[in-house]
């Protein structure tokens, strides 16, 4: 069973900052299998990043996805206010299995 | 448009069933896998189960093997979700999702059921 850790928990930042996602597998996969998705209140996911990192489409270039083997980062360049959500990384894995992380929420300092 | 619909809220009791729906339209409906993923309220999301339409090839996470059955009707592009027998547990937001390049680019809006005494 593939397992995806994302921290932290939840990132406390201000408009305009950095942020740094972390999403670690516990099995090696390719990179053409991690993906990463928004989530903001009341709302559906949103892919991000295919690939990992692959911007969907009519996703800013401030969303950029990096890693390998089983380390994988989502980082934002500058915050929009837009962008304060909950963010999943979801791995494919063997037989055809689709496994979610639980999770980094960013908040507004 | 480009977009998969999901049918409406549901307040069902223990022990009933339920099938909830996921019109697909704006493209070819036999060309992609689409899948259900639930989340359960305040928690994270869990991918389910997946089929192919075209074929109606069927892949499900074990967790879920056994209590829902997915299902689809090309001549109306429908995916469906089904359960047997509804447990308060089941009580979750359900999205159906678009498969491409392993990952999931087109999600519904979802469909809240409530399964509550």
């Amino acid at each position: 069973e593939v397992v995806l850790t994302q921290s932290p928990g939840t990132l406390s930042l201000s408009p305009g900052e950095r942020a740094t996602l972390s999403c670690r597998t516990s099995q090696s996969a390719s990179s053409n299998y991690l993906a990463w998705y928004q989530q903001r209140p009341g709302q559906a996911p949103r892919l991000l990043i295919y690939a990992t990192s692959n911007r969907a489409t009519g996703i800013p270039d401030r969303f950029s996805g990096s890693g390998s083997g089983t380390d994988f980062t989502l980082t934002i360049s500058r915050l929009e206010p837009e962008d304060f959500a909950v963010y999943y990384c979801q791995q494919y894995g063997t037989s055809f299995l689709f496994t979610f992380g639980g999770g980094t929420k960013v908040e507004i300092k | 448009e480009v977009q998969l619909v999901e049918s409406g809220t549901e307040v069902k009791k223990p022990g009933e069933s339920l099938k909830i729906s996921c019109k697909v339209s704006g493209y070819s409906f036999t060309s992609n896998w689409i899948g259900w993923v639930r989340q359960m309220p305040g928690k994270g999301l869990e991918w389910m189960a997946i089929i192919f339409p075209a074929n109606s090839d069927i892949k499900y996470n074990p967790p879920f093997q056994g209590q829902v059955t997915i299902s689809a009707d090309t001549s109306i592009t429908t995916v469906y979700l089904q359960w047997n027998s509804l447990k308060a547990s089941d009580t979750a937001m359900y999205y159906c999702a678009r498969h491409v390049s392993w990952s999931f680019d087109l999600w519904g809006r979802g469909t809240l059921v409530t399964v509550s005494s």
